[in-house]
């Protein structure tokens, strides 16, 4: 159990609609980084959160977005999903130093299907 | 831009040893990492090493590094069937930034 919880783990919804996805991370980590996995694309990093600032962003979606509160959960906003969006969201969170290169623990994912 | 390649699948004989290959173009690495992720969960961290490193051991695992070619190895002792998944690769940059290989799934023949 690396400590990093993401709800719900499944989901299933249309095209159109509008998804939260939702990350607690461990107990005192002050990052927390939004991962999308594809067969296709493989892992690829969406943003990162640190202590509720963003901090940086990768392949993220315009229709994405994500913010981190005041305590500490992150959640994942997709709207106007489209078939192509179905696929596991991750969230890793590590430990409080930033910059110090800390390994990242990750959570069970949340699988997303578009029907 | 950056990238992490592997090597999409590897199969290995119960009790033989696995060796996942890793290739990276960038240049400012700090840390790489190894991850694992087995059917239905999330990634696992396995072991990690610093780019100033050319060896770790961590009982049955091996990472090796070779700096001047860009190239992580993972090497798995007596692999056993528990050891089937998929194994990422991962480099960290100076700006704290990690960019993921796409994996290498490890099938374990009896």
């Amino acid at each position: 159990d690396s400590g990093v919880t993401q709800t719900p783990k499944h989901l299933i919804t249309a095209t159109g609609q509008r998804v939260t996805l939702r990350c607690s991370p461990r107990s005192g980590d002050l990052s927390v980084y939004w991962y999308q996995q594809s067969l296709d694309q493989g892992l690829q990093f969406l943003i990162q959160y640190y202590n509720g600032e963003e901090r940086a962003k990768g392949n993220i979606l315009e229709r994405f977005s994500a913010q981190q509160f005041p305590d500490l959960h992150s959640e994942l906003n997709l709207s106007s999903l489209e078939l192509g969006d179905s696929a596991l969201y991750f969230c890793a969170s590590t430990e409080p130093f930033q910059g110090s290169n800390q390994p990242q623990h990750f959570g069970d994912g949340t699988r997303l299907s578009i029907l | 831009g950056e990238d992490v390649e592997q090597s999409l699948f590897l199969s290995v004989r119960e009790g033989d040893s696995s060796v996942i290959n890793c290739t990276y173009t960038d240049s400012s690495s700090t840390y790489l990492y190894w991850y694992k992720q087995e059917p239905g969960a999330g990634l696992q961290l396995l072991t990690y090493i610093f780019s100033n490193m050319d060896m770790k051991q961590d009982q049955r695992l091996t990472v090796l590094l070779n700096k001047k070619d860009k190239h992580l190895s993972l090497r798995i002792a007596d692999t056993q069937t528990g050891d089937s998944a998929i194994y990422f690769c991962a480099d960290m940059n100076r700006d704290d930034k990690i960019i993921f290989g796409k994996g290498t799934r490890l099938h374990i023949l009896p």
